[in-house]
């Protein structure tokens, strides 16, 4: 158990829904990251945010957006979804932040499927 | 923007031999890290590297940071079938301002038992 909380586990929704991945990251830890991977594919990073602040932003588009709240939780919206964004969406947390960088825990993810 | 390149994208192997996964990346990196990822898992850390050419050793795993901190290799002597699984390295560009952690497209290893 890596200790980052990701709900829901699994998720079917249709094309052009909303949708809500949440994260709950290890004790202690500021920073959130969130992934994408689809099938066979690699880790590709959608953003990240440390201690509330957006501080750096992948390849996320603009019709997904994410925050972190006041008890450093984080939500991802996927929204107007579309067949393409089917894939597990991975939220991994970290204690770096302007300092030195520490490994990444990332949580079970959660498999979202758009039919 | 910061690209991080993996080789070989799959590796078959007899149970027993070598394995090595090459990771380089576009830009200098401030650190590079290792993780595993089993089948129907997440990633799990395994290892960070800080310094030019650093090498550190976990067991049958070697891994190694490049003299110019633009690539990395990680090398499994006899691999086992516990082995299985996705190798992916992230790097780190604390210079460009980013604090962005950028995974290549990581190396699934099969092991033939």
């Amino acid at each position: 158990d890596s200790g980052v909380t990701q709900t829901p586990k699994h998720l079917i929704t249709a094309t052009g829904q909303r949708v809500t991945l949440r994260c709950s990251p290890r004790s202690g830890d500021l920073s959130v990251y969130w992934y994408q991977q689809s099938l066979d594919q690699g880790l590709q990073f959608l953003i990240q945010y440390y201690n509330g602040e957006e501080r750096a932003k992948g390849n996320i588009l603009e019709r997904f957006s994410a925050q972190q709240f006041p008890d450093l939780h984080s939500e991802l919206n996927l929204s107007s979804l579309e067949l393409g964004d089917s894939a597990l969406y991975f939220c991994a947390s970290s204690v770096m932040g302007t300092g030195g960088y520490t490994e990444a825990f990332f949580g079970q993810g959660t498999r979202l499927t758009v039919v | 923007g910061q690209q991080v390149m993996q080789i070989p994208q799959y590796q078959h192997v007899q149970e027993g031999e070598d394995f090595t996964t090459y990771c380089n990346s576009s830009t200098t990196l401030s650190n590079i890290q290792w993780y595993k990822q089993r089948p129907g898992g997440h990633p799990v850390f395994l290892i960070q590297l800080v310094k030019s050419g650093e090498v550190k050793k976990q067991k049958r795993l070697t891994f190694q940071f490049g003299e110019a901190k633009k690539n990395s290799s990680l090398h499994i002597t006899a691999t086992q079938t516990t082995d299985v699984g996705t190798y992916f390295c992230a790097g780190i560009n604390s210079g460009a301002g980013s604090y962005q952690l950028t995974f290549g497209k990581g190396t699934k290893l099969s092991v033939i038992p």
